[in-house]
This record gives structure tokens, sequence and C-alpha cells, in this order.
């Protein structure tokens, strides 16, 4: 079954703006992971968020996880041309598996 | 800040060959990690690897792929017999317990032809 799906595929927002992607999973999870990936390129870390938070916050970025709906989402504020690129959620599985599920990714826009 | 290095950028070889993909996690790190992103799929789980032993692999990881611990800081990924379909970018990573934050290496990008 398909653990971490993003929502939207696509997003394309102007600078200044606020982005919002959502992810969704299937099975309970000890934690949760958002990185970026920009084309072609290595996936950068950006938050973690364990599954007896709730919100958590670095600089612009504000992920939340609500347990009860399987679900987080990833707000970027004040968004710039360089946030362009592909984010991902990533989840574990509560049975202590050492191994991430990636989602599909959402591919973000920011015109300048 | 520590990062996660991987060697080579870039590899082409040719279908039924071997090859060796090299990792330096991060230091402290004791848990370490091979993902592979086929051209515009998702990233994707092959193995987890602790005290000199696998953890968990999936079932992409049959018998062609091996993982090692040479000395105390490389981590690496090896093919035996390279297939057109092992084409794809090959991510390292590591964490300092399972529970915690995975960092990526940038990648290898492997091209079987």
């Amino acid at each position: 079954s398909q653990q971490g799906e993003e929502d939207p595929q696509a997003l394309s927002i102007q600078e200044g703006e606020n982005a919002t992607m959502n992810c969704s999973y299937k099975t309970s999870i000890n934690n949760l992971q958002w990185y970026r990936q920009n084309s072609g390129r290595g996936l950068v870390h950006l938050i973690l968020i364990r599954s007896n938070e709730r919100e958590k916050h670095s600089g612009r970025l504000r992920v939340t996880l609500d347990t009860s709906k399987k679900s987080s989402s990833l707000l970027i504020t004040a968004s710039r041309a360089a946030d362009t690129a592909s984010y991902f959620c990533a989840t574990d599985f509560l049975s202590g598996t050492y191994k991430y599920i990636f989602g599909t990714g959402t591919r973000l826009k920011v015109l300048a | 800040e520590p990062e996660v290095t991987q060697t080579p950028s870039h590899q082409v070889t040719q279908m039924g060959q071997e090859v060796i993909l090299r990792c330096v996690p991060i230091s402290n790190h004791l848990y370490f990690y091979w993902y592979r992103q086929i051209l515009g799929q998702k990233v994707e789980f092959l193995v987890s690897f602790y005290n000199n032993e696998i953890s968990e692999k999936s079932e992409i990881f049959d018998d062609q792929f091996s993982v090692e611990r040479p000395d105390g800081s490389n981590f690496t990924l090896k093919i035996r017999s390279t297939k057109l379909e092992d084409s794809a970018m090959y991510f390292c990573a590591s964490s300092w317990r399972p529970t915690y934050e995975q960092y990526f290496g940038p990648g290898t990008r492997l091209t079987v032809t």
C-alpha cells in the first residue's frame, strides 16, 4: 500500500505568497520527515515531526501533523524563487522499522 | 555543518558489470541507509545497516546487491551484475538513531548502458 502521498502534485505561486503542501499516509507512524529536492539533486532534510507532536517550526517552514487523520502539511511562508523544488514527505512505520517510505512529492514553482 | 558525501557523482557502466558506490556518512552517526530514485519516480528504500549488519532490506535489494562498511568511515553499495533497470540515482543516508533525522548525500547517478 502507498504510505505517503502528497497533494497537490504541482503548485505554482507568486513570490511572497504562502505555499501549502499536504501529505497523507495509511499506517500508524513514529515519525514523519519533510525533504526538499532541487531538480536532479540530493534530498535536503527540512523537518522531522514525531507522532506525539502537532506542530513544528523552522524559519519560514511550519509543519503540522494530525495522526487522527493520518496527514501532515508543510507550509512555506513568504515564498522565494529559491524555494522552487520538489517537496517530499517520508514516513516510517509504528512497528519500528528502520526505513522511510517516500511520497510522490509536490513540485513547487515560485514565480519571481 | 557535517554532511553525507557520495562518490562518484555520476557512474556510467555497461550491463553486466559490477559497480561500487561509495558514501561517507556523518561521522557520529550509527545507522546507514541506501535509497534509490529512478528518474521521475519515488525515492525507494533499499537497505539499512547498523553494527556491521543489515537491519532491514526491501524486495528490491536482491542477491545482486550488497553493502559493506570496509573501514570506520566508508559505506558502500555494490551491484554485482548491473542491469538496464538499475539505472537510477542512488542516495546514501545516515542517522544517529533510527528514530532521528535521516540526512541524505547528494546522490550517485548510475547509468547502465
